[in-house]
């Protein structure tokens, strides 16, 4: 079946730049979604990739896609203290509208 | 823009009572999701509803029913409710149809769910 794993946690200091990483395991994921949960909210996509891409960038945004190694990563570049939140990764594949969804890295900005 | 509307946003129960989580998009969407989400483990999913008149189950569909009412709405029904059911649920939703799995889901607010 299908897994997506991510860091429970990640400290980034204001203005440097955020790495947030996550592997998966099933080879035939189309597209590896990145959404974001600030608190006492619900999740909001921030980006998407399709698998046969190996980036994409969007503003402040970078995905990068490793398909040998099923790692996906997103860096959010000058992180700000407004990006502090839960930051999820999700796949999904052919045929099917079922999201997996990884753990979630919570990212806290250092004054 | 609404969205997806859910309601209550917070509620607390006895073990064993019942109660019905509700959920509205206003995106007329065909696809309609149930989730929970406990810490460390991220979204799992309840039960989903690929267009209006059908549900299926997701992975921890065990102690819920769901309705789709309607394109519309989508609910969420604990029967005797259980404290491993205690957490936050969020309803999404997504236009659907197996030629557009890239389209995004769209969450709503959540509600926060406590079983005492």
């Amino acid at each position: 079946g299908e897994d997506v794993e991510q860091s429970l946690f990640l400290s980034v200091r204001e203005g440097d730049s955020s790495v947030i990483n996550c592997t998966y395991t099933d080879s035939s994921s189309t597209y590896l979604y990145w959404y974001k949960q600030e608190p006492g909210a619900g999740l909001q996509l921030l980006t998407y990739i399709f698998s046969n891409m190996d980036m994409k960038q969007d503003q402040r945004l970078t995905v990068l896609l490793n398909k040998k190694d099923k790692h996906l990563s997103l860096r959010i570049a000058d992180t700000q203290t407004g990006d502090s939140a839960i930051y999820f990764c999700a796949e999904i594949n052919f045929g099917n509208e079922k999201l997996t969804f990884g753990t979630g890295t919570r990212l806290t900005i250092i004054p | 823009n609404a969205g997806v509307t859910q309601t209550p946003k917070f509620q607390v129960l006895k073990t064993g009572q019942s109660m019905t989580l509700q959920c509205a998009q206003d995106m007329n969407h065909n696809s309609m999701y149930w989730y929970r989400q406990d810490p460390g483990m991220g979204l799992r999913l309840i039960y989903y509803s690929a267009s209006e008149g059908t549900t299926d189950k997701g992975e921890v569909p065990n102690g819920y029913n769901v309705s789709r009412l309607n394109k519309r709405e989508f609910s969420l029904r604990l029967e005797s409710a259980a404290p491993s059911q205690t957490s936050v649920y969020f309803c999404a939703s997504s236009e659907g149809g197996w030629n557009k799995y890239n389209q995004p889901q769209h969450f709503g607010d959540g509600t926060r769910l406590s079983i005492l």
